[in-house]
């Protein structure tokens, strides 16, 4: 069983639209989160969910928006798509004295 | 703040040699730190981890020590294999884990 999945995988969209990633995690884990990772393998952590809680909200265009509907599901709603989001984004989870899972990323590129 | 350095890739070697990757951090209080490594086209998966001074990770033949006094945790590996190309990343974690501090990832090419 996929401990952390997203979908899509692959995500191809033209400016100015208005698209989501979705993020499940079957672990049981607490807290949620979402990073960025540029073409140079940059990895920028975006969001952090604590039981549906948001705790962490690093500077980012208020174009991005997570939401957590419960513990097992973080999304990122993102609206008005710029060339600059085109990214892989990964989505992670963790528990208290525990690492990282993260899932196996999606690749947004907007033309 | 906290942070973590780690050493610019490339790194090529042929197959069999001596690996090194350089991690350094800078953190108040106690850290843990990790590895993790990122496979083409897959997410980052944990490699290894330490969570107090002078413990070892260790895993598929990689080695890290936790070393409070120059603030390091390099990544070593006594004969790399080509299935050991990859990206990988030094992080430490803080406050029961919930923020991670990950470095500009390391690409490692091994060469048969």
């Amino acid at each position: 069983d996929t401990a952390v999945s997203q979908t899509p995988k692959y995500l191809v969209t033209q400016m100015g639209n208005d698209k989501s990633i979705k993020c499940e995690q079957n672990l049981g884990h607490d807290t949620m989160y979402w990073y960025k990772q540029d073409s140079k393998k940059f990895l920028k952590i975006m969001f952090s969910y604590n039981n549906k809680e948001l705790i962490i909200n690093e500077t980012v265009p208020n174009r991005f928006s997570p939401k957590s509907p419960d513990k097992a599901h973080l999304n990122l709603h993102i609206n008005s798509l710029e060339l600059g989001d085109s990214a892989v984004y990964f989505c992670a989870s963790s528990q208290a004295e525990s690492e990282q899972f993260f899932g196996p990323g999606t690749r947004l590129t907007v033309l | 703040g906290d942070s973590v350095t780690q050493m610019e890739g490339p790194v090529t070697l042929s197959e069999e040699a001596f690996l090194t990757i350089n991690c350094t951090y800078t953190a108040t209080g106690y850290p843990s730190l990790f590895w993790y490594v990122q496979y083409p086209g897959e997410g980052l998966q944990l490699l290894l981890k330490a969570t107090k001074a002078d413990d070892k990770g260790s895993n598929k033949g990689f080695e890290a020590t936790y070393r409070k006094e120059t603030t390091s945790f390099h990544l070593e590996k006594g004969s790399v294999q080509v299935s050991d190309s990859a990206v990988y990343f030094c992080a430490l974690s803080k406050y029961n884990f919930n923020k991670f501090y990950f470095g500009s990832g390391t690409k490692l090419n091994v060469k048969p």
